[in-house]
């Protein structure tokens, strides 16, 4: 079946320094969607991208389509404590695929130290 | 509107035994999915229902089980419970289908002793 792969597992910044996570699929996507866990929370979505090479931006965060569709990133500027938490990508497969099957990378624990 | 509901939130189970997880979606969402969410797996879909039909299943045995019923509330149940089982269990609605923006549940936290 289809795999997302997201990396990094584990990300621990200072607080002020900058945050990337990516997400990898060795075949076409149909679009890709970011979410945000918190500690004892769940899931919050925060994006999603359908364009070959669209970017988006929200504050602090910038989402990347990479112009394959294969690829996708989320960026955060300047962290803050209030960025703590798991990220996920969570992708549905391209033309072929089923639009009723989301799959998720296993997320990108981020750790802030103040 | 509301969001997402679940009950119960925490359940303690024996092995062997079976439960059923509730899920509420959003007044006016029509799909519901389902997803396991442990610490060495993470989120893995277990299964979609739209309109009372399941319409795509995840790689789980035939113990995991769902349905959907008219007003878009949906269950799942665990037969023969296994240690293994024990996880958050999330439910998410949306609009339509899965590649609409998904807003989940608190999760019911199950434990299999």
């Amino acid at each position: 079946g289809q795999q997302v792969m997201q990396i990094p597992q584990y990300q621990h910044v200072q607080e002020g320094e900058d945050f990337t996570t990516y997400c990898n699929s060795s075949t076409t996507l149909s679009n890709i969607q970011w979410y945000k866990q918190r500690p004892g929370g769940h899931p919050v979505f925060l994006i999603q991208l359908v364009k070959s090479g669209e970017v988006k931006k929200q504050k602090r965060l910038t989402f990347q389509f990479g112009e394959a569709k294969k690829n996708s990133s989320l960026h955060i500027t300047a962290t803050q404590t209030t960025d703590v938490g798991t990220y996920f990508c969570a992708a549905t497969p391209g033309s072929g695929g089923s639009n009723y099957k989301l799959t998720f990378g296993k997320g990108t624990l981020l750790t802030v130290n103040p | 509107k509301a969001g997402v509901t679940q009950t119960p939130r925490y359940l303690i189970k024996t092995r062997g035994q079976q439960v059923t997880l509730s899920c509420s979606p959003i007044s006016g969402h029509r799909s519901v999915s389902w997803y396991q969410q442990t610490p060495g797996q993470g989120l893995q879909f277990l299964f979609e229902y739209f309109s009372e039909t399941q319409r795509n299943k995840g790689n789980f045995p035939g113990r995991f089980s769902g349905r959907q019923f008219s007003n878009s509330r949906s269950e799942m149940n665990v037969s023969t419970l296994e240690l293994g089982d024990s996880a958050l269990y999330l439910c998410a609605s949306s609009t339509d289908r899965v590649a609409y923006e998904q807003y989940f549940g608190p999760g019911t936290r199950l434990t299999v002793t």
